[in-house]
């Protein structure tokens, strides 16, 4: 079965931090792109960030860029969000996605939609 | 950064209705344009890419159409399942942006 179990997660007062953990199971996970997607309460849908398959490249938002990092382990299917400093108005859920697909034959990369998704994990920031 | 605006902000409809949902592109985002449909308590659900692919095991009620800056998400007959809310996102550029969605209420 093609599953993202999330863990992570939790009550941090402003300026602490939290890593937010996606394991994968039941696909090739180092063929994919990752993306972190969140939703605040009462808010719409937000992209946060995403890496390549390989993790050579990483893409963030601007409003946490310098301040949370994605990263990923393909020996262990697993992607990865560090969030530093952290402020109220990053209070969400946050989803991780799995994205762009690398056809390593081709070279290839093609994207069929943010096809899978973890069940969300909960990040609230307050004092 | 491209700018999503889905309208309406919300739609009422009675089941069985056609309704039709509509994103609009600050910029052009050729056809990379997917459409997600969002309950409370559940993550996004992917219902079209590629402006107008849908996605595997989405139903032929739903259909999505457009190119360039403007899209539209059609759902031919309502079913009670389909009230939520509808975002509509570009992936032509980073960042990847979304619309700030469309609640589909029944009437």
């Amino acid at each position: 079965e093609v599953q993202l179990v999330q863990s992570g997660g939790g009550l941090v007062q402003p300026g602490g931090s939290l890593r937010l953990s996606c394991a994968a199971s039941g696909f090739t996970f180092s063929s994919y792109w990752m993306s972190w997607v969140r939703q605040a309460p009462g808010k719409g849908l937000e992209w946060v960030a995403n890496v390549k398959h390989d993790g050579s490249d990483k893409y963030y938002v601007d409003s946490v860029k310098g301040r949370f990092t994605i990263s990923r382990d393909n020996a262990k299917n697993s992607v990865f969000l560090q969030m530093n400093s952290l402020r109220v108005e990053d209070t969400a859920v946050y989803y991780c996605a799995r994205d762009t697909y690398y056809d390593i034959l081709t070279g290839d990369h093609h994207y069929y939609g943010m096809n899978v998704w973890g069940l969300g994990t909960t990040v609230t920031v307050s004092s | 950064e491209k700018v999503m605006t889905q309208s309406p902000a919300t739609l009422s409809e009675f089941p069985g209705e056609r309704a039709t949902l509509s994103c609009r592109a600050s910029q052009s985002v050729s056809n990379n344009l997917a459409w997600f449909q969002k309950k409370p308590g559940q993550p996004p659900r992917l219902l079209i890419y590629g402006a107008s692919t849908r996605a595997t095991g989405i139903p032929a009620r739903f259909s999505g159409s457009g190119s360039g800056t403007e899209f539209t998400l059609t759902i031919s007959s309502l079913q009670s399942e389909d009230f939520a809310v509808y975002y509509c996102q570009q992936y032509n550029n980073w960042p990847i942006t979304f619309g700030q969605g469309t609640r589909l209420e029944i009437k």
